[in-house]
């Protein structure tokens, strides 16, 4: 099925580090198609984090990073601050689809 | 520094079609391409498709094979997406983005217009 698959919302404490998921499959993360990790803050249009499974466009933080398993990605972000609070969207590309998947979004709320 | 201006909202009846533009600037437009990408109220990103700044090959997402058509003017470095036969559920924000694949699809997408709100209402 050509779906990824993130938590709908994850929650840390201010300098906490906390991971979101994204599962994909064979006919895409699994197939070896890059993952990239968009944030999206209220209002205002995506923002790219991460790109090519663990690489950081200039101005991103280090405290964001990438990394990705077999048929699974994830996106850690530590030292946690309140200005994260966004959603954050896992994307691959799909063979099965010959197209560009979006995961569900994960909702961050910072305590 | 790169922008990507895109135009403004737009209330459509159903059954309606609607252009979006996007201009873009501060780099080589024929040396990227252009992806576009939806948000409907309460719902996360949708991929639409993905055109080339370099030859205008383009690629739909499957769902809206039919539907939809994007362009490019090399000349004005503008993008154009419309979708035709409009229903309530096309409701949404629509983005362009800079797609650093020019030839192919990449999905890396490093810049973004701000946005067009697309209203589908009888």
């Amino acid at each position: 099925q050509s779906v990824l698959t993130q938590p709908p919302s994850v929650s840390g404490a201010p300098g906490q580090r906390v991971t979101i998921s994204c599962t994909g499959s064979s006919s895409n993360i699994g197939a070896g198609y890059d993952v990239q990790w968009y944030q999206r803050l209220p209002g205002t249009a995506p923002k790219l984090l991460i790109y090519a499974n663990d690489n950081r466009p200039s101005g991103v933080p280090d405290r964001f990073s990438g990394s990705k398993s077999g048929t699974s990605a994830s996106l850690a972000i530590t030292g946690l601050q309140a200005e994260d609070e966004a959603d954050y969207y896992c994307q691959s590309y799909d063979s099965s689809l010959r197209g560009v998947l979006f995961g569900g979004g994960t909702k961050l709320t910072v305590l | 520094q790169v922008q990507m201006v895109q135009s403004g909202a737009e209330v459509k009846k159903p059954g309606a079609s609607v252009k979006v533009s996007c201009k873009a600037s501060g780099y080589t437009f024929t040396s990227y391409g252009i992806t576009w990408v939806r948000q409907a109220p309460g719902q996360g990103l949708e991929w639409m498709g993905w055109i080339s700044g370099y030859n205008g090959n383009a690629n739909y997402a499957q769902k809206l094979q039919g539907r939809v058509t994007m362009t490019t003017d090399t000349s004005t470095s503008t993008a154009y997406m419309e979708l035709r036969s409009l229903k309530s559920d096309d409701t949404a924000v629509y983005y362009c983005a800079r797609d650093r694949g020019v030839v192919v699809i990449t999905g890396t997408l490093d810049y973004w217009g701000q946005g067009t709100l697309v209203t589908v209402s009888s």
